[in-house]
């Protein structure tokens, strides 16, 4: 298993400009969520997927859209970037019977300039 | 509304001592706590959780937490504290009651432990 995926490692972006980071996960966990980590912060929940279909807002949600067309993947776009949205991004699932507990992604290292 | 806190931004201990590393919580149901590692430039690593039954979890690398819900607590310890413990730990909670879904983090403790 490769667990959770996420590409890219690293980007930087132009104020203004859109992309979309990639997560994947191959463990059919039906939890999927997106968390930004600032220093002093800790992990903030940007948005969540309790299933194919299924998404909700988390703590942060402005300037962020998701979509969860496939059990696997769970993409995050930035609509039209910021500096504010200058963050290191982490892919989590987990099963939701009898788990819970989180895998996590290598995270995303964006910059915003 | 549910919130973690960790009190200590940094916990220095001597290699060999224990450790103590503090969270409480505040949800308004049943609880599912967490803690997590983080090693730098990585992702988060599950150490261990409370779900039900007994108080006290035992995790990965010989960490283990005891849940006191009259304290609404959920600290993390260890034994004997190692050089290679030295990381970024986080607690975690989720308000299951209700089909409540988010999971809220605390703000991490830096865990230095000195050789």
């Amino acid at each position: 298993n490769a667990g959770v995926t996420q590409t890219p490692k690293f980007q930087v972006l132009k104020t203004g400009q859109s992309m979309t980071l990639q997560c994947a996960q191959d463990m059919n966990h039906e939890y999927m969520s997106w968390y930004r980590q600032d220093p002093g912060m800790g992990l903030r929940l940007i948005h969540y997927s309790v299933g194919a279909g299924i998404t909700d807002q988390g703590e942060v949600p402005n300037g962020y859209n998701v979509s969860r067309s496939t059990t696997e993947d769970f993409p995050l776009r930035l609509l039209s970037a910021a500096p504010s949205q200058t963050s290191v991004y982490f892919c989590a699932s987990s099963r939701e019977r009898g788990g819970y507990e989180q895998y996590f992604g290598p995270g995303t290292r964006l910059t915003v300039t | 509304a549910q919130s973690v806190a960790q009190p200590e931004d940094q916990v220095n201990v001597a290699e060999g001592n224990p450790l103590t590393v503090k969270c409480t919580y505040s949800v308004s149901g049943n609880p599912y706590l967490f803690w997590y590692v983080q090693y730098p430039n990585r992702g988060l690593q599950f150490l261990l959780k409370y779900i039900t039954g007994d108080n006290l979890v035992k995790g990965s690398y010989g960490f283990e937490a005891e849940f006191n819900k009259s304290q609404t607590s959920f600290h993390l310890k260890k034994p004997s504290a190692l050089v290679s413990d030295s990381a970024l730990y986080f607690c975690a909670v989720r308000d299951i009651s209700g089909g409540y879904q988010k999971v809220t983090f605390g703000t991490g403790t830096k865990l230095q432990v000195i050789p």
